[in-house]
């Protein structure tokens, strides 16, 4: 099955700096990358997701990039503010199956005033 | 537009007991996905439910089951509960009843003594 690796586990950045946050995945299959931010006491949030036949997609402060003949994605945050800090999972899916996503574990981003 | 409710959010339980959690997915979505959230595992994919099928199930003991209803409500159920069962239970809903774009409800905390 699928396998996802996610770094670092623990990212502090500057207000204002930017963060990335990077994952690798194992099944070529793949074709589906969302990324989603957990805040204390919520469920994950869907911020940006990617498909694999597009290798970068923005939103604004987020972009999200892909390449995969490497298996890799990354998720790029800008002018990092207080309210981004959070936990950032990366998943992947194949998609059309029924498997659910396979999630990364984790990334506790702290914005530093 | 509502999104994903969970209830209850938080539950105590004793050991063998058996737990029944309900989640009501967005209006419009037809497919449930169920995980589970632990500190030490992550979230971990459960099964899928859609139109009232089990579509496919993750890596976990016949124990966990669920039901989806026609009107895409759905319920997951734990039976002869263990201490290691104590998690994050999330519920996912998503439109097209794959994994693309799944929205996640907050959560029921379960806490098995």
């Amino acid at each position: 099955g699928e396998n996802v690796e996610q770094h670092p586990s623990t990212l502090s950045v500057q207000e204002g700096d930017s963060a990335v946050i990077k994952c690798t995945y194992s099944d070529s299959a793949s074709n589906y990358f969302p990324w989603y931010k957990q805040e204390l006491g919520k469920g994950p949030q869907l911020i940006i997701d990617i498909r694999s036949n597009v290798g970068e997609k923005k939103d604004q402060r987020i972009a999200v990039t892909l390449n995969k003949t490497a298996k890799h994605f990354s998720l790029h945050i800008t002018e990092t503010q207080p309210e981004d800090s959070a936990v950032y999972f990366c998943a992947a899916s194949n998609g059309g199956g029924a498997d659910g996503l396979t999630f990364g574990k984790g990334t506790h981003l702290i914005i530093q005033p | 537009k509502a999104g994903v409710t969970q209830t209850p959010r938080y539950l105590i339980k004793t050991r063998g007991q058996q737990v029944t959690l309900s989640c009501s997915p967005i209006s419009g979505h037809r497919s449930v996905s169920w995980y589970q959230q632990t500190p030490g595992q992550g979230l971990q994919f459960l099964f899928e439910y859609f139109s009232e099928t089990q579509r496919n199930k993750g890596n976990f003991p016949g124990r966990f089951s669920g039901r989806q209803f026609s009107n895409s409500r759905s319920e997951m159920n734990v039976s002869t509960l263990e201490l290691g069962d104590s998690a994050l239970y999330l519920c996912a809903s998503s439109l097209w009843g794959d994994a693309y774009e799944q929205y996640f409800g907050p959560g029921t905390r379960l806490t098995v003594t």
